[in-house]
């Protein structure tokens, strides 16, 4: 059974620019979250989505946004590219229905690194 | 929101010796993952264990949910168990997962 797969896994951007991120989630996994990781701040929540709804979202700007669709792939997109934005961007999926007595185990992508010069 | 703190953060052993790695959270949760980062960034799935206690090998976990705390065991400690090790709690707000600080692991030979 095939994990989480993250595409590009590296990224060179330039300030300014914007940026899209894929993650293909475990299949019949219908929830994807995004995660960023800095040196910094750590890993912090950026979006959780579920059958292409959005369910919840981190203390992130608008710049940064996301989508799921119909086959449960999510994409999120930088734009207007800082500096800080250089991290770690992983991805999560998980088999969750609409009502879960127990919160479901996560499984994580490999990762894209995110260079912004 | 939920606070996640780990400790120690920064952890030295020497290979064979055993260690305990905490895990304090300030709320009740629905589910509790430990992780192992490997030197890729991958986080690599230890324990689901959002009560009780699970053992995998030379690794073994604890939650005392009532308590709000968890201990992450390794016994008979290798090299290749270094790198970070991560806490992460889900509380009834739900569909995300709070991460702790991590205990970064040194197992030297």
């Amino acid at each position: 059974k095939a994990g989480v797969t993250q595409t590009p896994r590296y990224l060179i951007k330039t300030r300014g620019q914007q940026v899209t991120l894929s993650c293909s989630p475990i299949s019949g996994h219908r929830s994807v979250s995004w995660y960023q990781q800095t040196p910094g701040q750590g890993l912090q929540f950026l979006f959780e989505y579920f059958s292409e709804t959005q369910r919840n979202k981190g203390n992130f700007p608008g710049r940064f946004s996301g989508r799921q669709f119909s086959n449960s792939r999510s994409e999120m997109n930088v734009s207007t590219l800082e500096l800080g934005d250089s991290a770690l961007y992983l991805c999560a999926s998980s088999f969750t229905g609409f009502r879960r007595p127990k919160g479901p185990e996560a499984f994580f992508g490999q990762g894209t690194r995110l260079t912004v010069v | 929101g939920i606070q996640v703190e780990q400790s120690p953060p920064d952890l030295i052993l020497q290979e064979g010796a055993n260690s305990t790695l905490r895990c304090n959270f300030s709320d009740s949760v629905n589910n509790l993952q430990w992780f192992h980062q490997n030197p890729w960034g991958q986080l690599i799935n230890l324990f689901y264990i959002p009560s009780g206690t699970k053992q995998n090998g030379r690794l073994s976990a604890t939650t005392v949910a009532t308590e709000r705390y968890s201990l992450l065991y390794i016994s008979s400690s290798q090299t290749t168990d270094s790198g970070v090790y991560f806490c992460a709690v889900e509380n009834n707000a739900g569909n995300m997962l709070t991460f702790g600080g991590g205990t970064r692991l040194m197992v030297k030979p």
